[in-house]
């Protein structure tokens, strides 16, 4: 069972980037699709993004001028960046694993997720 | 493209929980379902509409008709109860942008 581990700096101040990266384990990032999906405290989930096995990237209409994932194939990691943060990013980011990508797509392994916070 | 969910459902121990994800197009992409426990990560329940994950209960189960589906779960478990999120994808841009529905609150009384 492949294992997705987020990491990053749990506070960023207002107007700057929000850097995360997850690290795939027991499973080759070469395959699938990888994706990061967040959660604003007591809120529902968002989508953000994902970038294929062949690099391919599609984000969030909402956020697309902002962000930007990536993936590195040597260190099994793939990761986010969204610029020009406010407190309305603050959220729990979780990096996920994606199946089906020729049925539409799903998600069938997560990391534990990792509390951002946007503040100064 | 939206998915639209109930905010709360209820249901007592043992009885049938139904869960409903409204689509608001036509053309509907396949629908997926998580349920998610507090302080913990979505876990996936049903894939491609009905089909069940390995190590997913039995008593789990999806089925749709037309731009709505549903996840049923029968005999509920005091377990069960959790925020429950439906998933599908919009691709009639020619890509696929991924929807989540605004969740579901399962209580077992």
């Amino acid at each position: 069972q492949v294992q997705l581990q987020e990491s990053g700096p749990g506070l960023v101040k207002p107007s700057e980037t929000l850097s995360l990266t997850c690290t795939v384990s027991n499973g080759s990032i070469s395959s699938y699709a990888w994706s990061w999906i967040r959660q604003p405290p007591g809120k529902g989930l968002e989508w953000i993004g994902y970038i294929t096995d062949s690099g391919n990237s599609n984000y969030n209409p909402s956020l697309k001028s902002r962000v930007t994932i990536s993936l590195d194939t040597s260190k099994n990691q793939f990761s986010v960046k969204l610029n020009s943060v406010t407190a309305a990013d603050t959220a729990v980011y979780y990096c996920a694993k994606g199946r089906g990508f020729s049925y539409g797509m799903w998600f069938d392994s997560w990391g534990l997720g990792t509390l951002v916070t946007v503040s100064s | 493209y939206e998915l639209s969910q109930p905010p709360s459902v209820s249901v007592s121990p043992g009885q049938t929980a139904t869960i409903t994800c409204s689509a608001d197009a036509l053309a509907r992409q396949y629908t997926n379902w998580y349920r998610q426990k507090p302080g913990q990560a979505p876990v996936l329940v049903i894939h491609k509409d009905t089909e069940r994950p390995s190590g997913i209960p039995e008593r789990f189960s999806g089925s749709s008709s037309g731009t709505t589906v549903t996840l049923t779960i029968n005999g509920v478990q005091a377990e069960d109860e959790a925020d429950y999120y439906c998933q599908s994808a919009d691709t009639s841009v020619g890509d696929r942008d991924v929807v989540f529905g605004g969740g579901t609150k399962l209580t077992v009384l």
